[in-house]
């Protein structure tokens, strides 16, 4: 199976902060990385779509100042939230599309609670 | 824009009982998704098809394109089954953006 990873699992920090999450596919190549937010309960929320070497594109009404998007290889996305605030905490979660298919393969996901 | 519902919202069931959980959804679509997410929050891509039917293990999906609809089914349920399971589509090969359902919570009780 295709396997991505995301590091840290769960973060905590305080507001004002910058946090980065590291998105990882293990065993294939990812030309283009997706990262979802989900609120509790609730269904998952596309924020953005990365491709290898290019600017993602940002879904309507996430700040793309606030969460910063680098997919620098075919292997990594990065998410950075800056200067966290508490409404920012929340699961965030990546997954890395393998093929022209349109599978995606998620990751285990990152909780950030920002204090 | 597609409108994604899944049915129903909960169930809980005893070990061993057969499973279903309907998805249904509003524009035609490329591909259908399940996904299985667990209470510690990750994902496992369970099926993706596109037409008729698929079987892993003790889970099967199908799929009807005509009426928009698609079900997973679960055989011998068992506790470890127990998690949110969610339905999502992507209505374009090539714009691969998924329109996901609200999931429906499985539990299982021994």
């Amino acid at each position: 199976g295709a396997v991505v990873s995301q590091h840290p699992s769960r973060v905590i920090c305080k507001s004002g902060t910058s946090v980065k999450i590291e998105c990882r596919s293990l065993d294939f190549q990812a030309t283009t990385m997706f990262w979802y937010r989900q609120f509790p309960k609730k269904s998952l929320m596309l924020m953005a779509t990365s491709n290898e070497g290019s600017k993602a594109t940002y879904e309507q009404g996430v700040e793309k100042d606030k969460f910063l998007i680098n997919h620098a290889s075919l292997t990594l996305s990065t998410l950075t939230v800056t200067s966290a605030h508490p409404e920012d905490s929340s699961f965030y979660i990546c997954s890395g599309r393998k093929d022209q298919y349109n599978e995606q393969f998620f990751g285990p996901g990152t909780r950030l609670t920002v204090l | 824009k597609n409108e994604v519902e899944q049915s129903p919202q909960n169930l809980t069931a005893q070990e061993g009982e057969f499973i279903t959980i309907n998805c249904s959804y509003s524009v035609g679509i490329s591909a259908l998704h399940w996904l299985q997410q667990h209470p510690g929050g990750g994902i496992v891509s369970l099926f993706m098809l596109s037409s008729g039917k698929k079987k892993h293990g003790r889970l099967i999906a199908t799929i009807n394109i005509q009426e928009k609809h698609s079900s997973l089914h679960i055989t011998a349920s068992h506790p470890r089954d127990s998690a949110v399971y969610i339905c999502a589509v992507g209505e374009d090969f090539g714009n691969e953006k998924l329109t996901f359902g609200t999931g429906t919570r499985l539990t299982i009780i021994p």
